[in-house]
């Protein structure tokens, strides 16, 4: 069975203040997928990473996929109120893992004004 | 706004009940997948529909069931309900092997 253990479970930051999630397995994943989920709606893709290494950069928030590709991280800069919510990394596994994604438990983020 | 649709989006059953939760699917998209988030979790993966077959299971026993139609619409269906299934039951959409999944916004269930 294929775990991911995200961190931390909560936080709860100033604006502009930076901030990172991390997304860590000891298995291997094809690709990692970073959701943000806000109350009452289901989870909305952010990014996917699928190479072991690559960075990827959406405004204020970067993505990094571990070498291994067992891990992954979600670095936001200057963090805004906007910004809060629910944020989920979740891994496929590959071959005939499309759409069967494991999520890790979420990050409950909230930026103070 | 992501194109799948989820009915009822909140609903009560009591114990040892019957739930049928469904998705509708945007067009196109040949791939369903069903999820169960617990308050504070992340999203468990259930089952998954590929043309209408059962196409991969999560760990969820045999009274979680589904169906997919021709049209791609799914349904959800959970028998002998028992308190631990309250959660959130995320449908996700996508073409099939390939692209992004899209999320509806979820059918809250709440078992008394």
């Amino acid at each position: 069975t294929q775990l991911l253990e995200q961190s931390p479970q909560f936080l709860s930051i100033q604006e502009g203040e930076n901030l990172t999630v991390y997304c860590n397995s000891s298995s291997v994943f094809s690709s990692l997928q970073w959701y943000r989920q806000e109350p009452g709606e289901g989870p909305v893709l952010l990014v996917t990473v699928v190479t072991g290494g690559e960075v990827k950069k959406l405004k204020r928030l970067t993505f990094q996929f571990g070498d291994a590709r067992k891990d992954s991280s979600l670095h936001i800069t200057a963090a805004q109120p906007g910004d809060t919510g629910l944020y989920l990394c979740a891994g496929e596994a590959g071959g005939t893992s499309y759409g069967k994604l494991t999520f890790g438990q979420g990050t409950i983020l909230t930026v103070h004004p | 706004e992501t194109g799948v649709t989820q009915s009822p989006t909140h609903l009560i059953k009591t114990r040892g009940q019957q739930v049928t939760l469904r998705c509708s699917s945007q067009s196109g998209h040949n791939t369903v997948s069903w999820y169960q988030q617990a308050l504070g979790q992340g999203p468990q993966f259930i089952f998954q529909y590929y043309r209408e077959e059962e196409n991969g299971r999560g760990n969820f026993p045999p009274r979680f069931s589904g169906l997919q139609f021709p049209n791609y619409s799914s349904e959800l269906n959970v028998n002998a309900l028992e308190l631990d299934d309250s959660a959130l039951y995320l449908c996700a959409s996508g073409a099939g092997y390939t692209g992004e999944l899209f999320f509806g916004e979820g059918s809250r269930l709440t078992v008394l």
